[in-house]
């Protein structure tokens, strides 16, 4: 059973550039969770991605965005990127919405 | 608003010690419950999970915790800890069959040997 996988698995961007991170999510689940994690705190839920379609989303604005494909792997999109966006960002899958959560290794995302 | 809050954010242990990590999360509904581990330079794992029945719940690695309703508490218990079980622990809640992962702030654990 394959797990979770993102890429990359760092990444250095400009402040004003957009970025695009990669999912794919473990065997057989089909929601797809994004989250925040900056240093030294616990993750922040960006939002999720149930049957591709969004199923909730987190406290964070319009230029984070997201897509699910057929096969249930999943992109997170960020524009005009802010030195604020720095942080490692994690990807988790599950069986269904209030699941168990399984998370991948994350991308770390640094912006200068 | 919907919350966890973890009491402790560094604790210090001894080999063989006994642990406890509080955590409280506010009222909103219905709960599910979960412990991830975080071990250095790892990916975030599930320790352990409750969603209904039994309120002691066991995880992997000896771990387990136990539902309080009454007190909106999930501590998480080892009786006796060990060098590898440094890492960061983060107690996380699902309100209402919702999809939101909400973590606490996560409370880091060295062991000494």
């Amino acid at each position: 059973e394959t797990g979770v996988t993102q890429s990359p698995t760092h990444l250095i961007k400009t402040r004003g550039q957009q970025v695009t991170l990669r999912c794919s999510s473990q065997s057989g689940h089909n929601t797809v969770s994004w989250y925040q994690q900056a240093l030294g705190q616990g993750p922040q839920f960006i939002f999720q991605y149930y049957r591709e379609e969004e199923n909730g989303r987190g406290n964070f604005p319009p230029r984070f965005s997201g897509l699910q494909f057929p096969n249930y792997s999943s992109e997170l999109n960020v524009n005009a990127l802010e030195l604020d966006d720095s942080a490692l960002y994690l990807c988790a899958s599950s069986f269904e919405p209030g699941g168990e959560q399984y998370f991948g290794p994350g991308t770390r995302l640094t912006v200068t | 608003a919907q919350s966890v809050s973890q009491h402790n954010h560094h604790v210090i242990l001894s080999e063989a010690a006994s642990l406890e990590l509080g955590c409280n999360y506010s009222y909103g509904g219905t709960v599910n419950l979960f412990w991830y581990v975080q071990y250095p330079g790892q990916h975030l794992q599930l320790l352990l999970k409750y969603f209904s029945g039994d309120p002691l719940v066991k995880g992997i690695k000896g771990f387990e915790a136990e539902f309080i309703k009454s007190k909106f508490s999930f501590n998480l218990r080892k009786p006796s800890v060990q060098w590898s079980d440094t890492a960061e622990y983060f107690c996380a809640v699902i309100y209402n069959q919702g999809g939101k992962l909400i973590f606490g702030q996560g409370t880091e654990l060295s062991v000494k040997p």
